[in-house]
């Protein structure tokens, strides 16, 4: 098993729509977590963090931690065009080491 | 955040050849960190960089491949050695905020060797 597991996709989502964006830990992993965001040649942007169990809300974006069954997601609101990219999840290990799961690639139509 | 260069941007190199890539931070950071992600894959990282000590190898990646230099808290340096194309791949630094562990990525530099 991977220390972080996520669908590869693609995944796709009319625009306006609500896209939902998994991913999977093991015990080697703190409970620390971070969604980055990767266009096609570019490099990964961070767009949240979480550290703790429950929802965490920052616009159109809600991350949702739940440590019981050791999963983490991502809810985009509103999807737009300009969403569509890559969507890494990383988590934390040994205090300030990211293992990266493959990335989800999701595609919102308009 | 933080602004982060890498120089270069791309590079084509030739089999057996060697590549150094810096990375410049606009601010102090104690922690910064050398990735790599071949094409259509996730991010694997190859080292940690701390200023004034050795940089901490992860497993499948040494020193005599990645040597890395941290002389200061605003750059590093990663240098591919003995290119062979499987080294082809986009070098990635990053830097970690002290006060939450969250990391923050240069633009990278793509590496293609011929």
């Amino acid at each position: 098993q991977k220390e972080v597991e996520q669908n590869s996709g693609p995944l796709s989502v009319p625009e306006g729509a609500i896209a939902s964006l998994n991913c999977t830990y093991s015990d080697r992993v703190s409970q620390s977590f971070f969604w980055y965001r990767q266009y096609s040649g570019k490099s990964p942007e961070l767009i949240m963090s979480i550290y703790s169990n429950g929802d965490k809300e920052d616009g159109r974006f809600t991350a949702q931690l739940n440590k019981a069954s050791q999963y983490v997601s991502l809810l985009i609101r509103d999807s737009q065009p300009s969403d569509s990219a890559t969507y890494l999840c990383a988590g934390l290990y040994n205090f300030n080491k990211f293992y990266f799961g493959s990335g989800t690639k999701l595609n919102v139509k308009p | 955040s933080a602004v982060i260069s890498q120089k270069p941007s791309r590079d084509i190199c030739q089999r057996g050849t060697s590549l150094t890539i810096q990375c410049q931070v606009d601010s102090q950071v104690t922690m910064m960190f050398w990735y790599r992600q071949q094409p259509g894959q996730s991010l694997t990282l190859i080292a940690t960089a701390n200023q004034g000590s050795e940089a901490t190898y992860e497993s499948g990646f040494v020193i005599d491949k990645f040597p890395i230099s941290r002389p200061n808290l605003t750059f590093s340096t990663l240098t591919v050695s003995n290119m062979s194309p499987e080294d082809s791949s986009i070098y990635l630094c990053s830097v970690q905020r002290d006060s939450s562990y969250e990391q923050y990525f240069g633009p990278g530099t793509r590496l293609t060797v011929t």
